[in-house]
């Protein structure tokens, strides 16, 4: 079993849509929790950082942390072409090694 | 965040030979890693380049194969030695933040074709 699981899709929503994003883990010592954006041909962007359980706002993104389920997600509110990319969760012991573990990364589409 | 170039974006290499990227950051940082993403997959660390001493590697990753330099604070080298076709990826920089130390930022990466 991964440490991170992350579905693939590829998914495909159209424009103005809600769109969520997952991922589960296994190890309860995680407590940074991130989110990056990758563009095709382009190298990993920081989308949402956050610590331990709780979520994040920021501007159309939202991020959830539940440690009691070992689950995260990644809101996207009013979905726009230039959403479509491959989103990668990320998360963190915080030791001292600075190791992220990444999950296998979702492709969104959203079409016009 | 630090800016960080890579160098080159991309190169196509013939079987057997070696090639050398460069990862530039525009400050000094604590930590630098190296990743590499295969086709259609996520982020698999190779190894954190460390200041001054031989860098750290991942299982299934070895010196030979993958010798890695980090001279100073701004700069490492990853070197892709006697490359294969299985070579072929998307190889990636990555530094730690100087105020959040979870939290890595990347380059652009380097797109290797090996024919």
């Amino acid at each position: 079993q991964k440490e991170v699981e992350q579905d693939p899709g590829p998914l495909s929503v159209p424009e103005g849509a809600i769109v969520s994003l997952n991922c589960t883990y296994s190890n309860s010592a995680f407590q940074y929790f991130m989110w990056y954006r990758q563009y095709s041909r382009k190298g990993p962007e920081l989308l949402m950082y956050t610590y331990s359980s709780g979520n994040k706002e920021d501007g159309r993104f939202t991020a959830q942390v539940d440690k009691s389920s070992k689950y995260i997600s990644l809101f996207i509110r009013d979905s726009q072409p230039s959403d479509s990319a491959t989103y990668l969760c990320a998360m963190s012991a915080g030791s001292n090694t600075g190791k992220l573990i990444f999950g296998q990364g979702t492709t969104l589409q959203v079409k016009p | 965040s630090a800016v960080i170039s890579q160098k080159p974006s991309r190169d196509i290499c013939q079987r057997g030979t070696s090639l050398t990227i460069q990862c530039q950051v525009d400050s000094q940082v604590t930590m630098m890693f190296w990743y590499r993403q295969q086709p259609g997959q996520s982020l698999t660390l190779i190894a954190t380049a460390n200041q001054g001493s031989e860098a750290t590697y991942e299982s299934g990753f070895v010196i030979d194969k993958f010798p890695i330099s980090r001279p100073n604070l701004t700069f490492s080298t990853l070197t892709v030695s006697n490359m294969s076709p299985e070579d072929s990826s998307i190889y990636l920089c990555s530094v730690v933040g100087i105020v959040a130390k979870n939290i890595q930022y990347f380059g652009a990466g380097t797109r290797l074709s090996v024919l």
